[in-house]
């Protein structure tokens, strides 16, 4: 059965403090992995693909790295604006068409 | 820029109600997709199409059915609401996968609150 699990759920960062999220993934034969921003209320904001274990992809002061098991998403300095809910989904390359969804990772970044 | 709009932000109906919740797309996409989100569940498929009058349904259809009648829209319709269908809708559309793209693109979501 496909899963992902997200952890923390919740964390909080000082301005400027780097850290990382977590997204650990079972599936059978991964087509892509997925990174999106979720703001209050909002729909979610698409991120990064990664395709294949030893990718990255950068966008200003977030990374996404995989392997074969997880894939973290690496904050460099973050500011109070980068609070949100970072949510993680996968693929699989069988099955139906839709994207699994882990529950998120709350992000607060206090000034 | 990819832009899914959906009808309403904010939806409040009475029990036993017919909700009809519509998703245009502006990209040309053949697969849309709705999901509800739920604290501590995550998104979960309601259902997809992959082109016009086609459908499929996803984890949870019960309750739900859906109409594509033009490739840019996509309805999401609750035949008698009931109050555990309050919830976020989130309406998605996704480009053909023969452009080598998986990933999904994102409405703004309808909030419905089932009274």
């Amino acid at each position: 059965e496909d899963q992902v699990t997200q952890s923390p759920e919740a964390l909080r960062l000082q301005e400027g403090e780097s850290s990382s999220l977590n997204c650990s993934y079972t599936v059978s034969g991964l087509r892509g992995l997925f990174w999106y921003r979720q703001d209050p209320g909002k729909g979610p904001e698409f991120l990064f693909t990664l395709y294949s274990a030893g990718e990255e992809k950068e966008k200003e002061r977030l990374k996404a790295t995989l392997t074969k098991k997880e894939s973290f998403l690496h904050i460099t300095a973050p500011k109070p604006e980068d609070s949100a809910t970072y949510l993680c989904a996968v693929q699989a390359v069988t099955g139906a068409n839709n994207l699994f969804f882990g529950t998120g990772t709350r992000l607060t970044v206090i000034p | 820029d990819v832009k899914v709009t959906q009808s309403s932000r904010y939806l409040v109906k009475r029990t036993g109600e017919k909700v009809f919740l519509e998703c245009v797309q502006d990209m040309d996409h053949e697969n849309m997709f709705w999901y509800r989100q739920d604290p501590g569940l995550g998104l979960r498929l309601i259902y997809f199409s992959y082109d016009v009058k086609m459908k499929e349904k996803g984890d949870i259809p019960e309750g739900y059915s859906v109409s594509r009648e033009k490739k840019e829209r996509f309805s999401l319709i609750l035949e008698s609401a009931s109050t555990n269908q309050t919830s976020m809708y989130l309406c998605a559309s996704r480009p053909p996968i023969r452009q080598g793209s998986y990933e999904q693109y994102f409405g703004p979501g309808t909030r419905l609150t089932v009274t």
